[in-house]
């Protein structure tokens, strides 16, 4: 495996449910991050992992609660969505030096459904 | 508030035709600005980054080019592979604040 992988590529849940979505990187970065892109809306950033300290939460419901073990993996776990939570949500990593990231690069996404 | 702007929305381009993308910008310190290529459900896939006012890379039929309020994104007579949306971002801190992305439609 090369680059930046996230499994499942597909996810359909009900709002009861709870999933992860997994993301793992192969570029020996030391910095994550995790990106919500609904449709016709530009990407959001939600949460940054540097180091596997967690540097941002945007924001973002407690429903999403974000998991960094390592610096080679990421995780995201749902429980209790909403339907406006359906989106493609994507991983990415880079490499920080002294406070200033390098390219960030993406995984391939996960399409995220709630019913 | 760091904000990216990116005109046109869309834009359908007959084969060999060229034309640019904008990407206009409001940040408190730039310290990158990113083009982005995005394929219909995939993830962004990485194409230039310019770091100063005046710098210009290429990349076969793309060039990119920077001044200090906007860049653009030049498609030199483009091939229908070149159909994709394509993503600005500038880069503060951690954060990358991306615009709503172009797509271009290139047609044989």
């Amino acid at each position: 495996e090369t680059g930046v992988t996230q499994t499942p590529r597909h996810l359909v849940m009900g709002m009861t449910n709870k999933k992860s979505l997994k993301c793992e990187q192969h570029l020996g970065h030391n910095a994550m991050y995790w990106y919500k892109q609904s449709a016709k809306k530009p990407l959001e950033l939600m949460f940054v992992y540097s180091l596997e300290e967690r540097v941002e939460n945007n924001s973002v419901p407690s429903r999403f609660s974000p998991e960094c073990p390592n610096s080679s993996h990421l995780f995201l776990h749902l429980h209790t969505l909403q339907p406006e939570d359906s989106a493609l949500y994507l991983c990415a990593s880079s490499q920080v030096t002294q406070g200033k990231s390098d390219t960030q690069y993406f995984g391939p996404g996960t399409r995220l459904t709630v019913l | 508030e760091d904000q990216v702007t990116q005109s046109p929305e869309a834009l359908r381009l007959q084969e060999g035709e060229s034309s640019s993308l904008n990407c206009s910008y409001t940040v408190s310190g730039l310290r990158g600005l990113f083009w982005y290529r995005q394929d219909p459900g995939k993830g962004p896939e990485f194409l230039f980054t310019l770091y100063s006012a005046g710098e210009e890379k290429e990349k076969e039929r793309l060039k990119a080019t920077l001044t200090k309020k906007e860049s653009f994104l030049h498609i030199t007579a483009p091939k229908p592979e070149d159909s994709a949306t394509y993503l600005c971002a500038v880069y503060n801190d951690y954060k990358l604040s991306f615009g709503a992305g172009t797509t271009v439609t290139v047609r044989a």
